[in-house]
C-alpha cells in the first residue's frame, strides 16, 4: 500500500500552460506539504495545510495555488508555466503531535518531475 | 539563506565500515533535526531524528550527534552495507508545524 501517492510522476509542458499534481495519502494525517527540489538538489517547503487550512505559505509565486478539498489530498495546481519552474515536486504528510507539528515526522510522496521546455 | 548545511556532496566507503555524515546548522532556534535517506526516483524516507534537549539517538546501525554549541550534528552508520547507497539529507525545524529546512544532501557510495 503506498502511504503517499502522487501523480504524475512525470510531466513535460510548454511555458505558458497549467498544470496540476496531485497527492493523496492514506495515513489519516491531518497535515500535508509540498516541496520543491531545485537544480542544486535542495529539497525547499512550498506549502503546508492542516485539516484542509493554509498553515504554511513560503515565498512562491502567486502562479503556484494548493488546493485541498480533503485532508486526505493536497493538490498543486501551476499557472502560466515558466521554465524556472523545471524541478521534482515532492509533497509530504505528518500527523502533528501536542507540540503542534514542530516535532513529527513528514512521509514523502516519490516526486514529480516537471519538465518545462 | 541556506541555514542547514552539509558540505561534503559525496562519501565513499567500504562496506563493514563507519560512514560519517556531518551537517551544520547557523540558525540557533532550531530544536528538531532529521535525517532522511533518499534512492533515486523515490522521495525522501525517514532515517532517525534528535531533539535539542538531547545529544545522542541510537536506532540500530544509525546514530545521530548533536553538538548545540558548535551548531552541528553527524549521522554514524556502523556498519556500512550496500544497501545504505543513498542520499542522506539533513533537516532542522523549530516551532509549529514542522517547516524543514533541508541541506544540500551527500551522497554515499558503499563498496564492497
Amino acid at each position: 500500500d503506498t502511504a503517499v501517492s502522487q501523480t504524475p510522476k512525470y510531466l513535460v509542458t510548454q511555458m505558458g500552460n497549467d498544470k496540476s499534481i496531485k497527492c493523496e495519502q492514506n495515513l489519516g494525517h491531518d497535515t500535508m506539504y509540498w516541496y520543491k527540489q531545485d537544480s542544486k538538489k535542495f529539497l525547499k517547503i512550498m506549502f503546508s495545510y492542516n485539516n484542509k487550512e493554509l498553515i504554511i505559505n513560503e515565498t512562491v509565486p502567486n502562479r503556484f495555488s494548493p488546493k485541498s478539498p480533503d485532508k486526505a489530498h493536497l493538490n498543486l495546481h501551476i499557472n502560466s508555466l515558466e521554465l524556472g519552474d523545471s524541478a521534482v515536486y515532492f509533497c509530504a504528510s505528518s500527523q502533528p503531535g501536542t507540540s503542534g507539528g514542530g516535532t513529527d515526522t513528514q512521509y514523502f510522496g516519490p516526486g514529480t518531475r516537471l519538465t518545462v521546455l | 539563506d541556506q541555514q542547514v548545511k552539509q558540505n561534503s556532496p559525496s562519501l565513499s566507503v567500504q562496506e563493514g565500515r563507519i560512514s560519517i555524515l556531518n551537517c551544520d546548522y547557523t540558525n540557533s532556534m532550531f530544536d528538531y533535526f532529521l535525517w532522511y535517506k533518499k534512492y533515486p526516483a523515490e522521495g525522501p524516507t525517514f532515517l532517525i531524528s534528535i531533539s535539542s534537549i538531547k545529544d545522542k539517538n541510537e536506532d540500530g546501525r544509525f546514530t545521530v550527534f548533536l553538538n548545540k554549541s558548535a551548531k552541528h550534528l553527524s549521522l554514524h552508520i556502523v556498519p556500512s552495507q550496500p544497501g545504505d547507497s543513498a542520499v542522506y539529507f539533513c533537516a532542522a525545524s523549530y516551532g509549529s508545524w514542522g517547516k524543514l529546512q533541508f541541506g544540500a544532501g551527500t551522497q554515499v557510495v558503499v563498496t564492497p
